[in-house]
């Protein structure tokens, strides 16, 4: 199972918005509503930041936003703050029990 | 408080076994399938290994197959990976991860460290 491809690095200013794709096959992101997001700080473990593509769990900004189309899942990340410097990584049901990450984006708050 | 707790890395040699725990608290551990996850240094997330809430099913990613065994203790509320027949290419911090919602990984521990080196 090959990683879902992401930008290596993505950047904004603080206010703007940045958007980190992740593409996949019809394998794993194309075939399934099961993607999902994480923010990773360095030395830290990672944190779910959007399940089943849209969804935001209980504590996390609406700032933070995902979308699907095709083989394609998006994050974008709207008004831009500090603290959202980060990694970030997309992950998708692979199907056969099977799950898939991303290769990661680095986020640049200017 | 709801965590998640690994324990058991180090340094290891090649061909060298390793068992991980993960004790959990704060939730109703026996409801939730657990995975395992790592990231080697500088590098993405990797899935590994998932059990059920039971034990019941097991799966595991191609890379480890027939090498790692995960398993679980209810009574316990702690989640375990042997790691046998150790490769360099498995050094790496791992993650476990609670199973959410349409497959998601909706908590994780901090991790521990695996280094396999002669």
């Amino acid at each position: 199972q090959s990683a879902l491809t992401q930008p290596p690095s993505a950047s904004g200013s603080p206010g703007q918005s940045v958007t980190i794709s992740c593409t996949g096959t019809s394998s794993d992101v194309g075939g399934y509503n099961y993607v999902s997001w994480y923010q990773q700080y360095p030395g830290k473990g990672p944190k779910l930041m959007i399940y089943e593509v849209t969804k935001r769990p209980s504590g996390v900004p609406d700032r933070f936003s995902g979308s699907k189309s095709g083989n394609t899942a998006s994050l974008t990340v709207s008004g831009l703050q500090a603290e959202d410097e980060s990694d970030y990584y997309c992950s998708s049901y692979a199907g056969s029990s099977n799950h898939v990450f991303g290769t990661g984006t680095k986020v640049t708050v200017l | 408080e709801v965590q998640l707790v690994e324990s058991g890395g180090g340094l290891v040699q090649p061909g060298g076994s390793l068992r991980l725990s993960c004790a959990a608290s704060g939730f109703t551990f026996s409801t939730y399938w657990m995975h395992w996850v790592r990231q080697a240094p500088g590098k993405g997330l990797v899935w590994v290994s998932r059990t059920n809430s039971d034990e019941g099913t097991t799966s595991y990613a191609d890379s480890v197959k027939g090498r790692f065994t995960i398993s679980r203790d209810n009574a316990k509320n702690t989640l375990y990976l042997q790691m046998n027949s150790l490769r360099v290419e498995d050094t790496a911090v791992y993650y476990c991860a609670r199973g959410g919602y349409a497959a998601a990984f909706d908590m994780w521990g901090q991790g521990t460290m695996v280094i396999v080196s002669s």
